[in-house]
């Protein structure tokens, strides 16, 4: 059975430094690996979507990548911004094929950076 | 803008009594979900549908049950609710890989 893992659970870092997020899973036949955003209180965002077969996938100043043979996945924060504070959360989706997009989601990082 | 609409952002309700949470979607997409979040445990699926009047159970469907009658709406249906069904709980539409989310709905059941 696929589990998702995050760690640490909750970091605190100051305003304009770089930081990286980790997720593991155990299972590498995934489909693909989906990283999301989620503020207090609010549903989920969507921030970047890694397919098996890519490496990593970047957009402004997040940037994900993916190993599949270890079972990990990174995203990577540069000059964290107030505004960043959130809490992200990894999601795997399993490699069953069909119409279904079952994912598996990590329990996430409470993410707050200080001004 | 593409969106799901969950009609209900806080409900309270009693033990035992029968809660409908409405999930609506403008973006034609034929797969739909219902997770619960709970603190530790992360989002958990419930249901899913993949088309109009057809239902998937997910990980925790004990307790609830589904309604899709028109492919924009997705219906959850907690027939008696109970207080271990407190929770928030997310509706989701995707059409392939990206899955869109609502705001959520959090109820409490005393």
């Amino acid at each position: 059975k696929q589990e998702v893992t995050q760690i640490p659970a909750a970091l605190s870092v100051p305003e304009g430094e770089n930081l990286v997020l980790n997720c593991s899973f155990t299972d590498s036949a995934i489909y693909n690996l989906q990283w999301f955003r989620q503020d207090p209180g609010k549903g989920l965002t969507s921030l970047l979507l890694i397919q098996s077969s890519q490496r990593e996938q970047t957009s402004g100043r997040l940037n994900a990548s993916l190993d599949k043979s270890s079972g990990r996945s990174t995203l990577y924060i540069a000059a964290s911004q107030p505004g960043d504070s959130a809490t992200y959360l990894c999601a795997v989706r399993q490699n069953y094929g069909g119409a279904t997009n079952k994912l598996i989601f990590g329990t996430g990082t409470l993410l707050a950076v200080q001004p | 803008d593409v969106k799901v609409t969950q009609s209900s952002r806080y409900l309270v309700k009693r033990t035992g009594e029968k809660v409908f949470l409405e999930c609506v979607q403008d973006m034609d997409h034929e797969n739909m979900f219902w997770y619960r979040q709970d603190p530790g445990l992360g989002l958990r699926l419930i249901y899913f549908s993949y088309d109009v009047k057809m239902k998937e159970k997910g990980d925790i469907p004990e307790g609830y049950s589904v309604s899709r009658e028109k492919k924009e709406r997705f219906s959850l249906i907690l027939e008696s609710a109970s207080t271990n069904q407190t929770s928030m709980y997310l509706c989701a539409s995707s059409m392939s890989v990206l899955l869109v989310f609502g705001e959520g709905s959090r109820l409490t059941v005393l």
